[in-house]
């Protein structure tokens, strides 16, 4: 089976610092990950997605995560948090036994300080 | 191009009353996704439909739940003799094609709450 452990419900930075919402996947193939943001009362977007071209993804809005297959982790980076970057965060990996349903992590909201 | 586009964006019913939720995806999109969004549960999966293939419908919660999907296009999550526990948001997404790598691309959703 297939899932996904998001490692923090909640995340709270200082504008300008840092961000690092963590994932660890669970999968008997090589996986296909994404990370999805959702905002308030809005839909999902597609952050990024590994593909297994490279380890290091980049996204959009300066996004970043890399695959660690020896960590079994996807983490999600971005250097300097925006006060726009303030959403839940959804790490997904695609279920490959016939459907390609998504199976989602139980997301981080990410709070983001003045 | 336009993206998936659900209807209505909220829809308030009483318990025991029917409804039915609209999709349209992505024209051209093959594959069409449904999930429900709830507090307790998270985003699961619901059912999914590809091309003329069978549905997938292991994610359907009750036998209350159907939908189907016509012309290979616009889909319809039909809820029968809702309860309070359907209260969630559903949402809708498609692909262009069927694929581990294939980015789903979802609608805004369709809020239901069930007094």
């Amino acid at each position: 089976a297939q899932s996904v452990t998001q490692l923090d419900s909640h995340v709270s930075v200082s504008e300008g610092t840092p961000v690092l919402l963590r994932c660890n996947y669970s999968s008997s193939y090589s996986p296909s990950l994404f990370w999805y943001v959702q905002h308030p009362n809005k839909g999902l977007q597609l952050l990024l997605k590994y593909t297994s071209a490279a380890t290091l993804v980049k996204g959009i809005n300066g996004f970043e995560a890399e695959f660690k297959k020896s960590e079994t982790s996807f983490h999600l980076t971005k250097p300097s948090a925006h006060m726009s970057d303030a959403a839940e965060y959804f790490c997904v990996v695609s279920d490959r036994r016939g459907t390609y349903k998504y199976i989602f992590g139980t997301g981080t909201r990410l709070k983001v300080l003045a | 191009g336009a993206g998936v586009s659900q209807s209505p964006s909220n829809k308030v019913t009483e318990k025991g009353k029917d409804v039915e939720l609209r999709c349209d995806p992505i024209s051209g999109h093959t594959a069409l996704y449904w999930y429900r969004q709830s507090l307790g549960q998270g985003l699961e999966f619901l059912i999914y439909f590809q091309g003329n293939s069978a549905p997938d419908k292991s994610g359907l919660p009750s036998d209350r739940f159907s939908a189907e999907r016509t012309g290979g296009s616009v889909s319809t999550l039909t809820i029968q003799r809702t309860q309070q526990e359907d209260s969630a948001v559903y949402l809708c997404a498609s692909t262009q094609n069927a694929g581990a790598l294939e980015t789903q691309y979802f609608g805004p959703g369709t809020r239901l709450l069930v007094l």
